[in-house]
């Protein structure tokens, strides 16, 4: 089991520029999230989605859209970048929101120049 | 806004030192969870403490989870440079059931 996986790795984009984050999970977990981790910031929520078809902002939405279309993908969109959404973005998942345990992807940096 | 402080937030040391690291709120958590993360890669949890008072032990790790809910501690005893890392304390919102995470400690340890 690849559990989650997140492409690209790394990626460099101009202002204006458009892309999306992609996350695949194999786990079936119903709970998926995305994070942005800045230096000293620890991990803010930006998205999350309880199962497919059903996606809602965390506390960082501004910037980013997502869609949940199938159990295992999570794509987070980001239409025009700015400087300020350069980060480490990690998708994560969880099997339940009474414990909420949550297993990570390995990240995509993102640079915005 | 629920917030939880974590400290210090950086940490150096010799192989063979115990060291201690904090997690505070002046919010309550349902539960509390503890992640370590290495460069390039994503969290792990460690642990998840659930009852006020209650103590975890992960072989040289020892977890606590403060009597109101409110604080937590991480405690390595004869620390290993294995043990370097970013050391993430994260609390369940019991509104929400989302987790708020600390900004995150960074640990290392010198051979």
């Amino acid at each position: 089991n690849a559990g989650v996986t997140q492409t690209p790795k790394f990626r460099i984009l101009k202002i204006g520029q458009s892309m999306t984050l992609q996350c695949t999970q194999d786990m079936n977990h119903n709970y998926m999230y995305w994070y942005r981790q800045d230096p000293g910031m620890g991990l803010k929520l930006i998205y999350y989605s309880v199962g497919a078809g059903i996606t809602d902002k965390g506390e960082v939405p501004n910037g980013y859209n997502v869609s949940r279309s199938t159990t295992e993908d999570f794509p987070l969109r980001l239409e025009l970048a700015a400087p300020s959404q350069t980060s480490v973005y990690f998708c994560a998942t969880s099997q339940d929101r009474v414990r909420n345990e949550q297993f990570f992807g390995p990240g995509t940096r993102l640079t915005v120049l | 806004t629920q917030l939880l402080e974590q400290s210090p937030q950086f940490l150096s040391i010799q192989e063979g030192e115990n060291l201690t690291v904090y997690c505070n709120s002046s919010s309550v958590f349902s539960s509390l969870q503890w992640y370590r993360q290495e460069p390039g890669e994503g969290p792990v949890l460690l642990v998840t403490v659930v009852t006020g008072g209650e103590v975890k032990k992960l072989k040289r790790l020892t977890f606590q989870f403060g009597d109101a809910r409110k604080d937590s501690s991480l405690h390595i005893t004869a620390a290993q440079p294995g043990d370097t890392g970013l050391y993430l304390c994260a609390g369940r919102s019991s509104n929400t059931g989302k987790l708020i995470f600390g900004q995150g400690t960074t640990l290392q340890v010198k051979p």
